[in-house]
């Protein structure tokens, strides 16, 4: 069963910074891998979708990585701005079907 | 081109009533899914609808949710005899084909059952 793992849970940095949100997955058996964004009340963003035959996925300010073998998956913020506060989501497909086995989220603030 | 749209935006119902939700997906997007986000809590699987096969109904938590989707038009999530436990945001996507493919999700429904 495909579990998807998402730390940390929160994450509070100062304007300016870069950062790293990290992704976990149980089943290496992924087609893709796909990072969204959720502004409080509001429905999914999708930012980078990274397919199983790549390592990155670029952006703008935004990279997404991806290592199969390892499970695992970050995203890269460069020069973090207080726009970018949010709740950040990963999500692989699972098996055949294209429903997606969402993490619990990263809850990021940036502060000014 | 315009995005996934989803009405009402919020529904506020009294336990026991039925309710019915409606997803509009991307033009010629044949893939079609609903997710539940509860209050805290990560989004959950409902349904998925592909072309005109038959859905991938597992994620239905009990017999009184259904979906219908005719063609690769408007879909419809009815709940029937709602409990407060069913208080959630549902999420509609869409996507161009299924695995592999970009979901792109609809501002969702603000269900509050009192």
């Amino acid at each position: 069963k495909q579990e998807v793992t998402q730390i940390p849970a929160a994450l509070s940095v100062p304007e300016g910074e870069n950062l790293v949100l990290n992704c976990s997955f149980t089943d290496s058996a992924i087609y893709n891998l796909q990072w969204f964004r959720q502004d409080p009340g509001k429905g999914l963003t999708s930012l980078l979708l990274i397919q199983s035959s790549q390592r990155e996925q670029t952006s703008g300010r935004l990279n997404a990585s991806l290592d199969k073998s390892s499970g695992r998956s970050t995203l890269y913020i460069a020069a973090s701005q207080p726009g970018d506060s949010a709740t950040y989501l990963c999500a692989v497909p699972y098996n055949q079907g294209g429903k997606l086995i969402f993490g619990q989220g990263t809850e990021l603030s940036v502060k000014p | 081109g315009a995005g996934v749209s989803q009405s009402p935006s919020n529904k506020v119902t009294e336990k026991g009533k039925d309710v019915e939700l409606r997803c509009d997906p991307i033009s010629g997007h044949t893939a079609l899914y609903w997710y539940r986000q509860r209050l805290g809590q990560g989004l959950e699987f409902l349904i998925y609808f592909q072309g005109n096969s038959a859905p991938d109904k597992s994620g239905l938590p009990s017999d009184r949710f259904s979906a219908e989707r005719t063609g690769e038009s408007v879909s419809t999530l009815t709940i029937q005899r709602t409990q407060q436990e069913d208080s959630a945001v549902y999420l509609c996507a869409s996507s161009p084909w299924g695995t592999g493919y970009e979901q792109y999700f609809g501002p969702g429904t603000r269900l509050t059952v009192t």
